[in-house]
Formats: structure tokens, sequence, C-alpha cells
């Protein structure tokens, strides 16, 4: 099955610099990788996604980048905020979606 | 309200006893997936159901048990509970299985055993 590594798992940057988080994946049948916020004691929320025929997406502050070759994708949230502050996880969509460890972002105000 | 509804919201328990854990995906998707995320863990795939059928197993443990209802509901099936199995459980509901379709989470069911 799908094996997702993600790095690094804690990130603590100062608010308004950049932060960015690095995942890799196994199967090169993957196609599909989202990525999902959860503030603590929360549901994990779709914040984007990106499919493997395009390599770069951006939603305002945030942007995926997609490396199909070396099998690895990154988050870019950028003029970090506060409230951005949360657990980010990576996931790569085979039949199923197998999720990466984690990266806890600490944003100070 | 993400439309994925999960019961109960906590569940406390004693070691040995068995629990349910109820999930009604959002109208309209047929798929259904069960996650584990223990304190400060990631989440840990269990099992997938598509249209009533199951699709995809992960690291469930034989204890644990689940199905999907022909009116699509699904429910997790816990026994011969461990303090080890305390965590919180997601239930996650998509369109279809095939890639390319984001999930949509419920709340989580909070179970602590003890």
């Amino acid at each position: 099955g799908e094996n997702v590594e993600q790095h690094p798992s804690t990130l603590s940057v100062q608010e308004g610099d950049s932060a960015v988080i690095k995942c890799t994946y196994s199967d090169s049948a993957s196609n599909y990788f989202p990525w999902y916020k959860q503030e603590l004691g929360k549901r994990p929320q779709l914040i984007i996604d990106i499919r493997s025929n395009v390599g770069e997406k951006k939603d305002q502050r945030i942007a995926v980048t997609l490396n199909k070759t070396a099998k690895h994708f990154s988050l870019h949230i950028t003029e970090t905020q506060p409230e951005d502050s949360a657990v980010y996880f990576c996931a790569a969509s085979e039949d199923d979606m197998r999720f990466g460890a984690g990266t806890r972002l600490t944003v100070k105000p | 309200d993400s439309g994925v509804t999960q019961t109960p919201k906590h569940l406390i328990t004693a070691t040995g006893q068995r629990v349910t854990l109820r999930c009604s995906p959002r109208s309209g998707d047929l798929s259904v997936y069960w996650y584990q995320q223990s304190l400060d863990q990631g989440l840990q795939f269990l099992i997938q159901y598509y249209n009533g059928e199951e699709r995809a197993k992960g690291n469930i443990l034989e204890r644990f048990s689940a199905q999907q209802f022909p009116d699509l509901h699904s429910e997790l099936n816990l026994s011969s509970l461990e303090l080890g199995d305390s965590a919180l459980y997601f239930c996650a509901s998509s369109v279809a299985p095939d890639r390319g379709h984001g999930y949509t989470f419920g709340s989580g069911t909070r179970l602590t055993v003890v």
C-alpha cells in the first residue's frame, strides 16, 4: 500500500513568515494529493488539493507543488497568521487515502 | 456542519467491553472510511466501504469490525476493548473511492477506555 512521509513533525514560525511542509509518497500510481488542516479537538478539513496533471496550485496564501518524478509534494503558506496554527496532514490517494503523520505548525504573534 | 454525522460524540467504557460507533455519510456520498487518531498521533486508516461492500482494509485489529448498510450509514464495532484503544475515531465520506475525490470528515467519536 501507499506510504506517505511528512516533514517536519513540528514547525514554529513568526507571524508574517512563510511555512513549508514536505511530503513524499511511495506509490507512483497515486494521482491525488490533498492537504488537511486539523485544529485542536476538531475534524480534519480539506484546505487544498492537487492532481497529478498539475504541477502547482495556489489559493490565496496557500500553494501546493507536486513533483511526480521525485514523488514529493509540498505545502507553502505565505504571510502566516496565528490562526494558521494547527496540525497539517498531507495525503496521497490510491483506492484509499493514506495520510502523513502530520506537522504541528505554530505561528507566533 | 460537514454533513457527515458521527454518534456518539463521546464514549467512556471499561476494558473488555464492546462498543459501536455510528456514521452517516454526507448526502450523495457512497464511500465511507474509518480512521483512528490516538493522542497527538496521525490518522490511521482502518477500513473503507463503497456502496455496502468492503473496499480496502488498513491496520484494523481483528477485535474491530465494520459494515455499511443499505442506507449507506456505517458502524464500527470495537470489542474486547483495551486501554490502548482510547482514541478519536473519525469517519469520512466521499462520492466514490476512485482517485481524485476529497474526503469530508465527521466530528469524530472520542472513545475513552478505563
